[in-house]
């Protein structure tokens, strides 16, 4: 079946600081891979995306790479802003349309 | 062009009452999918309808239903609500022309059952 797991929250760094967190994902076929973002109080909204093998999303400074040897799609970002405080969602869009998503990470950037 | 709009945005009810809420996608987007969001489990798939049809289901119980209508604008339905079903609803449309597009989320219904 299709499922994505995702690093456990939270998160806390320091401003400036190097951000990863692991995304891994099950799918049959091929699937799209997405990271969302959801601030305090809002719905979700797309950070990036990539649809086939070893393609590289980027936004805002957010990084993944879709790495279909190691099933894995994690969020990098080089220097994290106070601003960047928020929940992140893993995502996988199946062949079949559907979307499943990993159980979020909190990340707290401290000044 | 306008995003997705959920309406109400915040609700309380008791147990055993019944709620719907609204979704308007996207102009032109005709695929809507419902989510529930809790602290503990997430992010769960409720269902998903496309031109008027449920066209994949997660695993809730039959209290949850849904509808689309021909604009493409849909209701969630819950019935004899329980406490456990305080959570935020999220709605999602998608356009089908696009290839593996996304999903863009509205802000929620923010429901409170006492």
């Amino acid at each position: 079946g299709n499922s994505v797991t995702q690093m456990e929250g939270p998160v806390t760094l320091s401003e400036e600081a190097f951000l990863t967190i692991n995304c891994t994902y099950t799918a049959t076929g091929y699937p799209s891979l997405f990271w969302y973002v959801q601030y305090p109080g809002e719905g979700l909204q797309l950070l990036l995306k990539a649809t086939k093998a070893d393609d590289k999303g980027s936004n805002k400074g957010f990084e993944a790479t879709y790495r279909k040897e190691t099933t894995s799609f994690h969020l990098e970002k080089g220097s994290v802003q106070v601003s960047d405080s928020a929940v992140y969602f893993c995502a996988l869009r199946s062949t079949g349309n559907q979307f499943y998503f990993g159980t979020g990470t909190s990340l707290t950037v401290i000044p | 062009k306008a995003g997705v709009t959920q309406t109400p945005r915040y609700l309380i009810k008791t147990r055993g009452q019944q709620v719907t809420l609204s979704c308007s996608p996207i102009s032109g987007h005709r695929s809507v999918s419902w989510y529930q969001q809790t602290p503990g489990q997430g992010l769960q798939f409720l269902f998903e309808y496309f031109s008027e049809t449920q066209r994949n289901k997660g695993n809730f119980p039959g209290r949850f239903s849904g509808r689309q209508f021909s604009n493409s604008r849909s209701e969630m339905n819950v019935s004899t609500l329980e406490l456990g079903d305080s959570a935020l609803y999220l709605c999602a449309s998608s356009s089908p022309f696009r290839g593996d597009n996304e999903q863009f989320f509205g802000p929620g219904t923010r429901l409170t059952v006492l």
